[in-house]
């Protein structure tokens, strides 16, 4: 069965730089969810979107901005990178009239 | 805002042992999600409920959904050296947004 896919699955960027997390959900699933997620934490919701629209936020930096596009994949932007930035980063997909919610493998962002 | 208070935070058990662990909440929940993560991975959807009340299993693992829709708990039956990981207990919102709320993990490890 199809899974959600992340890229790139580990990245290592400057402090101040720019880094951007592609997210592909599994097809026909309407909802795509990011979290963040630091070492021994649990998941800690960004944002959501519904149908390509914005549908929730949570604790999402104001450096932080992210969008889902007609195809449905979905980007997560992070910019003014900071050391306290590096954590996983996962993006679930799921379908809104199931209420669940399937989850990628992450990408491990490292900030230097 | 709405929290999830799960327990034990930690547990080391011989092979063989039955398992247990719950989330609870002074908020109501319309559906609970269980998963597993392990180090470095995206968390694995394990058992879904949506009915309170509802007992759910998946092999050896046993959930049920509280009466009360504030509490769910996760039974794993004759642990075995791989169910070593993190288990989360995740619940779906009410307040009027569409995001599900994480507890904050049992580790599990079993000892040969």
């Amino acid at each position: 069965a199809a899974g959600v896919i992340q890229s790139p699955r580990h990245l290592i960027k400057e402090k101040r730089e720019t880094a951007t997390l592609k997210c592909y959900p599994i097809p026909r699933h309407d909802t795509v969810y990011w979290y963040q997620q630091g070492p021994g934490q649990d998941p800690q919701f960004l944002i959501s979107f519904y149908e390509k629209m914005q549908s929730d936020k949570g604790s999402i930096p104001d450096r932080f901005s992210a969008q889902q596009f007609s195809d449905y994949h979905s980007e997560l932007n992070m910019s003014s990178l900071e050391l306290g930035d590096s954590a996983l980063y996962f993006c679930a997909s799921g379908r809104v009239a199931y209420n669940e919610q399937f989850f990628g493998p992450g990408t491990r962002l490292t900030v230097l | 805002g709405q929290q999830l208070n799960q327990s034990p935070q930690s547990m080391f058990i011989q092979e063989g042992e039955d398992v247990s662990m719950n989330c609870t909440s002074s908020s109501i929940f319309n559906t609970w999600l269980w998963y597993k993560q392990d180090p470095g991975e995206g968390p694995v959807l394990l058992i879904a409920l949506y009915k309170a009340g509802e007992l759910t299993s998946n092999g050896r693992l046993t959930a049920q959904f509280g009466i009360t829709r504030k509490d769910s708990f996760l039974n794993i039956s004759a642990s075995i050296p791989s169910d070593v990981g993190i288990y989360f207990c995740a619940g779906l919102s009410t307040s009027g947004t569409y995001k599900y709320i994480f507890g904050t993990g049992t580790r599990l490890k079993v000892l040969a």
